[in-house]
């Protein structure tokens, strides 16, 4: 079935750096969502992406909708602890009377204060 | 506005022993669905519903049923619980089926077989 290859796994980052994760795909889809989960909590919804090539920012956050649309982007500028948590990539292709989500696996985010 | 609501947050059981997870939404969505979260394994679609009336199975359907009598309550039910379904369940709700603006979660439900 469809996967989506989230990397990397789990980052530990210097507060006030820059980080980037990015999901792919052998499959082409036509929604890149993003979505953080704190723990305890179920994920919430970060960015949305609809059009190949888009480019979308959510204050710190800017996430990228690949040309192919096969793959996404996400980066988080000048990373503050508030950061902390699991990130994860999440694709569509809707259609009929499906389309449901598919998820990666997660980036896990840990933030040295 | 509760949002996406799910009860209980946490629950042990014994193996063999049957129960059901509730959720209930109140933003008058059509699109209901429930995900497993397992460590290193992402969230992985169980059973959705695209309307009251209508389910049909996901990725990892095996052991669970669902029922949708109503465009608020979606429950989950395990029959006859097994260790291999400990796990974190989520509930999650979006306006229509082709989920275009992304699911709301529930805060989920922790379920600890022994």
């Amino acid at each position: 079935g469809q996967q989506l290859n989230q990397s990397p796994q789990s980052m530990f980052i210097q507060e006030g750096e820059d980080v980037s994760m990015n999901c792919t795909s052998s499959s082409i889809f036509n929604t890149w969502l993003w979505y953080k989960q704190d723990p305890g909590e179920g994920p919430v919804l970060l960015i949305a992406l609809y059009k190949a090539g888009e480019l979308t920012s959510n204050g710190r956050l800017t996430a990228q909708f690949g040309i192919t649309r096969k793959d996404s982007f996400l980066n988080i500028s000048a990373s503050i602890p508030s950061d902390v948590g699991i990130y994860f990539c999440a694709a569509l292709n809707y259609g009929g009377s499906q389309g449901n989500l598919i998820f990666g696996k997660g980036t896990k985010l840990s933030v040295k204060p | 506005n509760a949002g996406v609501t799910q009860t209980p947050k946490f629950q042990v059981l014994k193996t063999g022993q049957s129960m059901t997870l509730q959720c209930a939404q109140d933003m008058n969505h059509e699109y209901m669905s429930w995900y497993r979260q397992d460590p290193g394994m992402g969230l992985r679609l169980i059973h959705y519903s695209v309307g009251a009336g209508i389910t049909d199975q996901g990725e990892v359907p095996n052991g669970y049923n669902v029922s949708r009598s109503t465009t608020e309550d979606f429950p989950l039910r395990l029959l006859s619980a097994a260790p291999s379904q400990t796990s974190v369940y989520f509930c999650a709700s979006s306006y229509r089926p082709g989920p275009l603006d992304g699911y709301t979660f529930g805060s989920g439900t922790r379920l600890t077989v022994v």
